[in-house]
């Protein structure tokens, strides 16, 4: 099972591009990452997801270099409304128990 | 198309109580999980289910129990309720490996 670590926590300021940076050295083959966001008091919600190299759509990218240590979600011209918990999923897509793994998760407050 | 549906919404359990959280999802996915969250802490993975009739223990199922008799629905018994288990439970369902959806959740209190 591959360990995810994040940041705690951080801060930014409206208008600013956030980059959250995912470590998880021992990723396997079969392993997808995968990205969440939380709001306080809802249930998670799913932003991006990536195997490799870099993955966009409307609310994010993801970039994924070429040995899939690391991953990183960024997030273009945040607003007050993106202050929520960002978690960094990694799991194996062959058992479903081991692709919803969460950790800790990323704290991310956006400032005026 | 409601999504993922969990009731109740809040509950208060004494401590010896046992109860069940309902969770029914409309998008004939096949597989659902269920997920504890601490306060200030990340999601647990209590059970889930990749299918009518097939369920399997997550990294916390201890005092849980649940059953998957048709795909839309997927309860979670709480028997002998303990302080332990106050928290808030979270229900998610998915077609495949991708994306997950999850309900609004259920706070318990164990008193």
């Amino acid at each position: 099972l591959a360990k995810t670590t994040q940041p705690i926590s951080m801060d930014s300021y409206e208008g600013q591009e956030v980059n959250i940076t995912c470590s998880h050295n021992n990723i396997a083959t079969n392993d997808y990452i995968t990205w969440y966001q939380q709001f306080p008091s809802q249930g998670p919600r799913f932003i991006i997801q990536g195997y490799k190299t870099k993955v966009t759509n409307e609310v994010a990218s993801l970039f994924i270099p070429a040995d899939r240590k690391s991953s990183t979600l960024s997030l273009p011209r945040v607003s007050l409304s993106d202050t929520a918990v960002y978690y960094c999923l990694v799991g194996d897509i062959r058992n479903a128990g081991n692709m919803l793994t969460f950790g800790g998760g990323t704290r991310l407050m956006v400032k005026p | 198309n409601a999504g993922v549906t969990q009731t109740p919404k809040f509950r208060i359990l004494k401590i010896g109580q046992s109860m069940t959280l309902q969770c029914t999802q409309d998008m004939n996915h096949n597989y659902m999980y269920w997920y504890r969250q601490d306060p200030g802490m990340g999601l647990k993975l209590i059970y889930y289910s990749v299918g009518a009739g097939i369920t399997d223990k997550g990294e916390v199922p201890n005092g849980y129990n649940v059953s998957r008799s048709t795909t839309e629905d997927f309860p979670l018994r709480l028997e002998l309720a303990a302080p332990s288990q106050t928290s808030v439970y979270f229900c998610a369902s998915s077609y495949d490996y991708t994306e997950a959806f999850f309900g609004q959740g259920t706070r318990l209190t164990v008193v």
